[in-house]
């Protein structure tokens, strides 16, 4: 069974601009949640879809949002980059919500210049 | 809140030895927490959870506890191995909005010495 794909692997931008993330879950996993992972900062969750609704929302700002389509696939997107953004975009996808095994993907790592 | 602290930041031990880490999370409507080790490089990978239904649960070397009372439970590395060293993540589950969410702790780093 294929994992968590996470695509591109790595990004650089500058402020301003916008950027889009792509992951494709497990065969059969319909959950997918995204997180923000700095140094130090542990993996801090930004949202979860299931069945191409959001469920669930960190503590972002609107600049930060995702969708799911109907084969499972999710994507988030960032506007107007700014420096601090710069981190590893991880997600990771489950049959059910958090109260279900989750698996990550490696992550596409973004850096804002 | 919405909180998972973890201690220790950083765990230095000799190969052979014990490891213990500790969370600590605040809703004590948590009903799952899994934990995770990340490699350099790598994508965090789910090594043991446990339910609130349960008290400890061991795979091999690790193990996990759980106190609902005191709302915290802990990973037990033992007989340490180079291989061992990584960053591990605590996480508890957290209801909101009608769905559970992981939250996570801030992260471990493990290193063992040979």
């Amino acid at each position: 069974k294929a994992g968590v794909t996470q695509t591109p692997r790595y990004l650089i931008k500058t402020r301003g601009q916008q950027v889009t993330l792509s992951c494709s879950p497990i065969s059969g996993h319909r959950s997918v949640s995204w997180y923000q992972q700095t140094p130090g900062q542990g993996l801090q969750f930004l949202f979860e879809y299931f069945s191409e609704t959001q469920r669930n929302k960190g503590n972002f700002p609107g600049r930060f949002s995702g969708r799911q389509f109907s084969n499972s696939r999710s994507e988030m997107n960032v506007s107007t980059l700014e420096l601090g953004d710069s981190a590893l975009y991880l997600c990771a996808s489950s049959l059910g919500d958090g109260n279900q095994p989750q698996h990550f993907g490696d992550g596409t790592r973004l850096s804002i210049l | 809140g919405e909180n998972v602290e973890q201690h220790p930041s950083t765990l230095s031990v000799q190969e052979g030895d014990s490891a213990v880490i500790k969370c600590t999370y605040s809703d004590s409507a948590s009903n799952y927490f899994p934990w995770y080790k990340q490699e350099l490089g790598k994508r965090p990978q789910l090594i043991i959870d446990i339910r609130s239904n349960v008290g400890e649960k061991k795979d091999q070397r690790i193990a996990v506890t759980l106190n609902k009372t005191a709302k915290h439970f802990s990973l037990h590395i033992t007989e340490t191995q180079p291989e061992d060293s990584a960053v591990y993540f605590c996480a508890a589950s957290m209801f909101s909005g009608g769905y559970n969410k992981l939250i996570f702790g801030a992260g471990t780093r493990l290193a063992v010495h040979p």
